[in-house]
């Protein structure tokens, strides 16, 4: 059974923490993806991996870092947090060929105070 | 850019009937993907149908089904015999033959009335 597993369901920073959010994958995927979603906005996607070590900004990159060190895992970085990036945060993996579907984590319920 | 729009924010249906979900899409290219999505209370994404634009026959999956139209960039999902089980949000979804990401739409939420 395909799995991919965000580390925290829910998460309350305050202003300014550094956070990580954690999103492993157990498929062997090449692609990687994080996606945040707000009501009235769906799926706006932050950044994307395709490969170890390499990374594309999405539709919403700005105050947000990623980093994939290994094939399985990805983190989404926010380097200083701030209110506006309250949010559900998605994780989602996919292969790179085919009219393959994306798999996607639990989420994640980011509050920043 | 490619661009995906669902009109519905909300829909109701009673149980055991049958409702239609829109979703309209923007773009340039011939080859492409779309897919619908359901989200439940769990807030599990969980592919429901999928399409590929060569394919001119309408997916199909027990009582989800699509109704692809090219030439007018529509992609609805009907949904038959409505079960309680099908209460979430619905979100299309779009991505290019080439290209790596899912454009997702506005998603809509769908409540089954007993």
């Amino acid at each position: 059974d395909v799995k991919v597993t965000q580390s925290s369901r829910y998460l309350v920073k305050r202003t300014g923490e550094k956070v990580f959010l954690e999103c492993v994958q157990d498929m062997d995927h090449e692609n990687m993806f994080w996606y945040r979603q707000d009501p009235g906005l769906g799926l706006r996607l932050i950044y994307f991996s395709y490969d170890v070590k390499m990374k594309e900004k999405g539709d919403i990159p700005e105050g947000y870092s990623v980093s994939r060190e290994k094939k399985e895992r990805f983190s989404l970085i926010l380097e200083s947090a701030s209110t506006n990036q309250t949010s559900m945060y998605l994780c989602a993996s996919s292969l790179i060929k085919g009219a393959t579907e994306a798999f996607f984590g639990q989420g994640t319920r980011l509050t920043v105070v | 850019a490619q661009t995906v729009t669902q009109s519905q924010p909300e829909m109701s249906v009673q149980e055991a009937e049958t409702v239609t979900l829109s979703c309209t899409y923007d773009t340039s290219e011939s080859d492409y993907y779309l897919f619908w999505y359901k989200q439940p209370p769990s807030r599990q994404m969980i592919l429901v149908i999928r399409q590929e634009a060569y394919k001119q026959q309408n997916a199909t999956e027990n009582r989800f089904s699509v109704n692809f139209q090219k030439a007018a960039k529509s992609f609805s999902l009907k949904i038959s015999d409505s079960q309680l089980g099908d209460a979430a949000m619905y979100f299309c979804a779009y991505r290019g033959k080439g290209a790596q990401k899912l454009v997702f739409g506005q998603g809509t939420r769908l409540t089954i009335n007993p």
